[in-house]
């Protein structure tokens, strides 16, 4: 029973298309976290939540936007996707307080933009 | 700003082998410092944890101690095995704004 789910899993999409992606977390944590991960950069931080009805702006959030309707599920929206945006993307989810690294990750999305 | 660097992109090592990947980190803070392991096909999944409390963490193996001095926190261990081969990412947590800051990550590649 995985705690981090995220769907879809694979995804095509066209330039100028709109892509939401989707992540479902039952660990009750506060926070939720979206990354893009490319060969060379690692991860890299593009929005995050700390609770129902927030969202903040991670360190690359041009072009994406996050939207946090309920304590376990939190969406990525790209409304007019870009070939740049071709990339793994995973969300996470962790507890509020001093940890703020130890953190749960989903199993990640593919997304290509052609 | 806070970061946190890798320098070996990949490592390549035998079975039985000793390990040794380099990080190194920059902060005004006391740091919690972090490796995350990501298996292939999956997302990153802690490994350990080191605070300034314990200077050092341990598990299934890997050990990371804590240098001040040398504001290093490389990842080690004494045998790796194939089911080692895995992306290793050191990670630090941004105590001003409270998110994390990762380093771009060391592919491991074991040998049978």
């Amino acid at each position: 029973e995985a705690a981090v789910t995220q769907s879809p899993r694979n995804k095509v999409a066209v330039t100028g298309g709109k892509v939401t992606l989707s992540c479902n977390q039952t660990n009750n944590h506060n926070n939720m976290y979206w990354y893009r991960q490319d060969t060379g950069h690692g991860l890299r931080l593009i929005h995050y939540s700390y609770g129902a009805g927030s969202t903040e702006k991670g360190d690359i959030p041009d072009g994406y936007k996050a939207s946090r309707p309920s304590q376990e599920n939190f969406s990525l929206i790209l409304e007019l996707a870009t070939p740049s945006q071709t990339s793994v993307y995973f969300c996470a989810s962790g507890d509020a307080g001093r940890d703020y690294a130890e953190q749960f990750f989903g199993p990640g999305t593919r997304l290509t933009v052609l | 700003g806070d970061s946190v660097t890798q320098k070996q992109g990949q490592v390549t090592l035998s079975e039985d082998d000793f390990l040794f990947i380099n990080c190194t980190y920059s902060t005004t803070t006391y740091p919690t410092l972090f490796w995350y392991v990501q298996y292939p096909g999956q997302g990153p999944q802690l490994l350990l944890k080191v605070t300034t409390a314990n200077n050092k963490g341990i598990s299934r193996g890997f050990e990371a101690t804590y240098d001040k001095g040398t504001t290093s926190f490389h990842l080690q261990k004494a045998s790796v095995q194939e089911s080692d081969s895995a992306v290793y990412f050191c990670a630090l947590v941004d105590t001003n704004a409270y998110k994390v800051i990762f380093g771009k990550g060391t592919h491991l590649h074991v040998l049978p």
